[in-house]
C-alpha cells in the first residue's frame, strides 16, 4: 500500500541555521507533491508544489528537492527564524488523477532564539 | 485575500447525538475536500468534491458520516451517531480546477466526542 513516511522527532535548530526535512514514500508514482506548513490549531498553509520532472524548486528562503529514483523529497529552510517553528507537511497526489493529496505525519521544527 | 470558512470552531457532543460542521470554499473554487487529523497525524481524506458531484468518497465511514454540496458551492459534513474515536480535527479544503493544485485549508472544527 502507498506510504509517506516523515521523520516523527522533532527537529531542534539553532536561529541562522539551516532545517533540511525529510519525506520518504513507497508504492507511489506521485506526478507532484507539495509541502504545508502547520501551525497548532490551525489548518495546512500550502507552501511549495514541485513536479516529477522538477528536480528542484525554490521560493524565498525555502528549497525543495524531488527526486523520484529514491522516491524522496528534502525540504530546506535556509537562515531559520524562531517564527519558522511549526510542524511542516509533505503530501502527495494520490495518483487517482483527481488532485486529492495524502499527506504524511509532519515533522515538527523548532528553531531556538 | 479570500479564505475557506468553517463552523463552528469547536464542538463538544455526547457520543450516539449527531453534529454536523459547514464549510464555505474559496469563490470559484470548483473542488471542495474534507479531512480528518487525529492529533499527531496528517489529515486523512474522507471525501472530494467536483462541483456538487463525489468524486472520491474512498475513505468516508459511510455507516455513519455523509457529506453533500447541493448547489456546488457550500458543504456539509454530519456524524450519525457520534463515538468517541471522531473526535479529531475537521477540516476543509478547496482547490482551483487548474494548475497549481495547492488547496487552500479552512481553519478546521475541533470534535470532542465524550
Amino acid at each position: 500500500s502507498q506510504k509517506i513516511e516523515q521523520n516523527s522527532e522533532a527537529l531542534n535548530i539553532q536561529e541562522g541555521k539551516t532545517a533540511t526535512l525529510t519525506c520518504n514514500y513507497t508504492n507511489y508514482s506521485p506526478a507532484y507533491l507539495q509541502w504545508y506548513r502547520q501551525d497548532p490549531g490551525r489548518g495546512p498553509v500550502f507552501l511549495l508544489l514541485i513536479r516529477e520532472n522538477e528536480k528542484e524548486k525554490r521560493k524565498e528562503r525555502l528549497k525543495v528537492t524531488f527526486d523520484t529514483t529514491l522516491k524522496q523529497s528534502l525540504f530546506h529552510i535556509t537562515a531559520s527564524q524562531p517564527a519558522d517553528s511549526a510542524t511542516y507537511l509533505c503530501a502527495l497526489e494520490r495518483g487517482t488523477g483527481r488532485r486529492a493529496l495524502t499527506f504524511g505525519s509532519g515533522t515538527r521544527l523548532q528553531v531556538q532564539p | 485575500e479570500a479564505e475557506v470558512a468553517q463552523s463552528p470552531r469547536y464542538k463538544i457532543t455526547e457520543k450516539s447525538q449527531a453534529v454536523a460542521f459547514w464549510c464555505d470554499p474559496i469563490s470559484g473554487h470548483a473542488t471542495l475536500y474534507w479531512y480528518r487529523q487525529i492529533l499527531g497525524q496528517g489529515p486523512e481524506l474522507l471525501v472530494q468534491f467536483q462541483d456538487e458531484s463525489v468524486v472520491d468518497d474512498s475513505q468516508l465511514p459511510k455507516d455513519r458520516f455523509s457529506a453533500e454540496r447541493l448547489k456546488g458551492v457550500d458543504s456539509t459534513l454530519k456524524i450519525q451517531p457520534a463515538e468517541l474515536g471522531d473526535s479529531a480535527m475537521y477540516l476543509c479544503a478547496s482547490s482551483q480546477p487548474r494548475e497549481p493544485y495547492e488547496q487552500y485549508f479552512g481553519p478546521g472544527t475541533r470534535l470532542t466526542v465524550t
